[in-house]
């Protein structure tokens, strides 16, 4: 079964530093790679996903993450963050084999990491 | 707001008893998906549903249970239970299956005691 491994409960970084949230996960067979961002009190929101294509994909606020698929990670980086930026993330998988078999889409998250940034 | 609407927003119960979360997905969505967030398990897939069909299993419990009704609205109905199961139980909707966005509602928080 899959499993992802964030390192980081929390990270605390000062304002406009950048920041690197790490996620590993189990397997080296293919996936689907998810970022998930939860601000207080609310559900979670897709920031961004690797399909398939660029391993550098992109979100619209200025988040980004790289799949490497021989270290198996799919670390998310901001060069300047935020007090917006204020939430826990949350890195998934999916494994794409779920899907021709009966249109699953499973996600397995992990632990999450909270990133707290200080003015 | 993801469109995704979740009745109640907080459940405060007894051990034992059972109680039913309700969630309407987002306008147009098929697909429904209930997620379990705990302190000590984190965020677990419970199940999907597709059009009324259940489609995936992940850690759900015997004495949990789900359905999706005709108009696409979903209900996890959770008995017995225990103090375990206080947590946040978010309910997720997307157009299809594959892999489209899944879309979260606000959560209901269940507190047993």
């Amino acid at each position: 079964a899959q499993s992802v491994t964030q390192l980081d409960s929390q990270v605390p970084v000062f304002e406009e530093a950048p920041v690197e949230l790490r996620c590993n996960y189990s397997s080296s067979v293919s996936v689907y790679l998810f970022w998930y961002v939860q601000y207080p009190n609310q559900g979670l929101q897709l920031l961004l996903k690797y399909l398939s294509g660029s391993t550098l994909v992109e979100s619209i606020n200025g988040f980004e993450a790289e799949f490497n698929k021989s270290q198996t990670s799919f670390h998310l980086r901001k060069p300047s963050v935020h007090i917006s930026d204020t939430a826990e993330y949350f890195c998934a998988v999916s494994d794409p084999s779920d899907l021709p078999l009966r249109g699953a889409q499973k996600l397995v998250f992990g632990q999450g990491t909270r990133l707290t940034i200080n003015p | 707001d993801s469109g995704v609407t979740q009745t109640p927003k907080h459940l405060i119960t007894a051990t034992g008893q059972r109680v039913t979360l309700r969630c309407s997905p987002r306008s147009g969505d098929l697909s429904v998906y209930w997620y379990q967030q705990s302190l000590d398990q984190g965020l677990q897939f419970l199940i999907q549903y597709y059009n009324g069909e259940e489609r995936a299993k992940g850690n759900i419990l015997e004495r949990f249970s789900a359905q999706q009704f005709p108009d696409l609205h979903s209900e996890l109905n959770l008995s017995s239970l225990e103090l375990g199961d206080s947590a946040l139980y978010f309910c997720a909707s997307s157009v299809g299956v594959g892999m489209e966005t899944q879309y979260f509602g606000p959560g209901t928080r269940l507190l047993v005691l």
